[in-house]
Formats: C-alpha cells, sequence, structure tokens
C-alpha cells in the first residue's frame, strides 16, 4: 500500500520561474490538504481539495499560488513567478472520505522548494 | 484563532529515560488532537490519535492524554532510545478542513 507520494522531492528554480507540485493521495483517499513549512516555523494550512473541487483555500496567499485536483491524476499546487520567500518545504496530506473532521491526515515526504 | 504551543523547543536526555512533551492549545472546540514525528528531510508520521471525547491513547512506549477543557495535551515516551530522536509535532483539529500545528519539539536521545 503506497503512502501519499509527492513529487519532485527537491525542485530548485530561479526567480520569476513557475514551480510545480504534484501530489498523488493514498489510495481510496479523495480529501486532499496542501501545508507550508517554512524555516524555523510549524507547518500552516494552505488548501483543502476533493476531486475537481477547492473546498477551502483561506489559508493560500492571494496571488500567485493555485492548487487543483482533477478528476484523473495527481493534485497540483502551482506557484507562478516565484519569490526567495517561497523557498519552504511543502507537504501534502490525504485523507479518506466520510466524516473528515475525524479521520487522520496521512502525509508524504513533502517537496522542499529553493528559490536561487 | 486557535494557536498551538509546544514545550520545551528542545530536549536531550539520555537512553534510557522516560520523558513527557507538552502541548497547548488556546480553543478547546476541537475535533481531535494528533501527534506526530517528523525525521530530518522527512515527512510526517502519525504517531496517535486522540477524539475529543477521549482522554487519551496508547501505541507500544508512546501514551498521550488530552484535557481538551484546559486545553492541554502530553505525550509520554518510555524508556528513550536513541531511534526516538526526532521532531515531535503536536496538531489540533478545529474543523474538517485542517491541521493548527505547534512549532514542535525536537528530542535527542543520547546513547
Amino acid at each position: 500500500n503506497a503512502g501519499v507520494m509527492q513529487n519532485p522531492r527537491h525542485l530548485v528554480r530561479r526567480r520569476g520561474q513557475e514551480a510545480r507540485l504534484r501530489c498523488s493521495p493514498m489510495k481510496g483517499h479523495s480529501h486532499v490538504y496542501w501545508y507550508r513549512q517554512l524555516p524555523e516555523e510549524g507547518l500552516k494550512f494552505m488548501v483543502y481539495l476533493q476531486k475537481e473541487n477547492i473546498i477551502d483555500e483561506s489559508g493560500m496567499p492571494k496571488e500567485r499560488f493555485s492548487a487543483e485536483f482533477p478528476k484523473e491524476g495527481p493534485s497540483i499546487l502551482r506557484i507562478q513567478q516565484v519569490v526567495r520567500g517561497d523557498s519552504a518545504a511543502y507537504f501534502c496530506a490525504s485523507s479518506p472520505p466520510g466524516a473528515g473532521e475525524n479521520q487522520p491526515q496521512h502525509f508524504g515526504d513533502g517537496t522542499r522548494l529553493s528559490i536561487l | 484563532k486557535q494557536e498551538v504551543t509546544q514545550i520545551p523547543a528542545a530536549l536531550s536526555v539520555p537512553e534510557g529515560e522516560n520523558l513527557v512533551l507538552n502541548c497547548s492549545f488556546t480553543d478547546s472546540a476541537i475535533y481531535n488532537l494528533q501527534w506526530f514525528r517528523q525525521d530530518p528531510g522527512k515527512g510526517l508520521t502519525s504517531l496517535l490519535l486522540i477524539q475529543s471525547s477521549q482522554r487519551e491513547q496508547t501505541s507500544g512506549r508512546l501514551n498521550a492524554s488530552l484535557d481538551k477543557s484546559s486545553g492541554r495535551s502530553t505525550l509520554y515516551i518510555a524508556a528513550s532510545q536513541p531511534g526516538d530522536s526526532a521532531t515531535y509535532l503536536c496538531a489540533v483539529r478545529t474543523g474538517a478542513n485542517n491541521l493548527f500545528f505547534g512549532t514542535g519539539t525536537r528530542l535527542t536521545v543520547i546513547p
């Protein structure tokens, strides 16, 4: 049973480029969450998606960031025109359908994004 | 707004000692509380999840307690081992959508 798969594990971009981070949830899971961990800070919620729907994006920066979870394929977190402050570890978590608040979230190993 | 605090930020203990990690949260209206372990450069491994109606959960050498009314949880690790060295994160769930995390306790168990 594969866990939550994130790729790439490490991503280096220059300022102004685009970054695309991918997350495949655990088999049978239909809820996906993205978190960001800035250096020396705790994880902060960004967005919660179900298939083809953004349920809560209250933690997403208003500009340059977007997320999707299409009917087929992985969830994508997209950062346009990256800046140095976007350097962080980005974690994806998934949970099965059902009473969401009672289900544990299972995390991937993260993508470490470095902006030159 | 929910805030989660973990004390201490770092802890070093000799192998074999029992230890307690602390977590406090400001809003007691939570669904559950989850303890995670994070190894350097790795993701989060879920250790224990305590529902709001529960007082404690146990898994092997780990025991987590929850006092929702006072906004506190503790993670007790018995007979610590060098392999327990990691950062331990506490997170509370206040809705279906997301977890609020503390900044963690970095544990080092000295052989």
